[in-house]
């Protein structure tokens, strides 16, 4: 059993739509980061959680620490939204990421 | 300039041959990694460097070995490419908190 699990694995959503992605891991860590790959490949940062609830603009993060799990969430989704998101746990010691295999997101206009 | 920058962006090479990948970084980070991405699956962790004088092996080490040139430096070699290291490579830097990723580099070995 991996790790750090998505799900789901693909997802396709209408324009509009609101969208939740879950991420469930199994070790402890000290942090949880939300990544975003798009269609060119380059991997950027959205989201670094320890606790709690962020939100970025249409974007929310949550975390429940004692669930051992967090879901990202889109609101009135767009097709600029279509990507990859990747879950990542950091460990304890701060000094590794453990990846989730990444769900694929396509927003339909 | 981007913060962590990957060259080349893509590379088609022969089996056997030798290549290098190169990172750079203006983050000033002390932390850097090479992680191997393939279709489908989490990204994986291949070496990491967490000071010039500081190398670990990660995962998936095996063909594959490295050199920190300078705390802004990185690089990742194959000495002898095989197929089945085709996948799409990250470098990546971090303080210890917040990461950074380079757009990567496409890698085919036919």
């Amino acid at each position: 059993k991996n790790e750090v699990e998505q799900s789901p694995q693909n997802l396709t959503a209408q324009e509009g739509e609101f969208i939740t992605i879950n991420c469930s891991y199994s070790v402890g860590i000290s942090a949880l980061h939300w990544l975003q790959q798009h269609p060119g490949g380059g991997i950027v940062s959205l989201f670094m959680l320890s606790s709690g609830k962020k939100k970025h603009g249409r974007l929310i993060a949550t975390i429940n620490i004692q669930e051992k799990h967090s879901s990202l969430h889109i609101t009135a989704s767009h097709p600029r939204d279509s990507a990859v998101y990747i879950c990542a746990v950091r460990n304890n010691a701060g000094n590794m990421l453990t990846f989730g295999g990444g769900t694929r997101l396509m927003v339909k206009p | 300039d981007a913060d962590v920058t990957q060259t080349p962006r893509n590379r088609i090479t022969k089996t056997g041959k030798r290549i290098m990948l190169e990172c750079s970084q203006t983050k000033g980070h002390d932390r850097m990694y090479w992680y191997r991405q393939d279709p489908g699956l989490g990204l994986q962790l291949i070496y990491y460097s967490f000071d010039v004088k500081d190398i670990n092996k990660g995962e998936i080490s095996d063909g594959y070995s490295v050199s920190r040139q300078a705390q802004a430096k990185f690089s990742l070699s194959l000495e002898s490419a095989i197929p089945n290291q085709t996948a799409l490579y990250f470098c990546a830097t971090s303080d210890g908190i917040g990461y950074t990723f380079g757009s990567g580099t496409r890698l085919t070995v036919v």
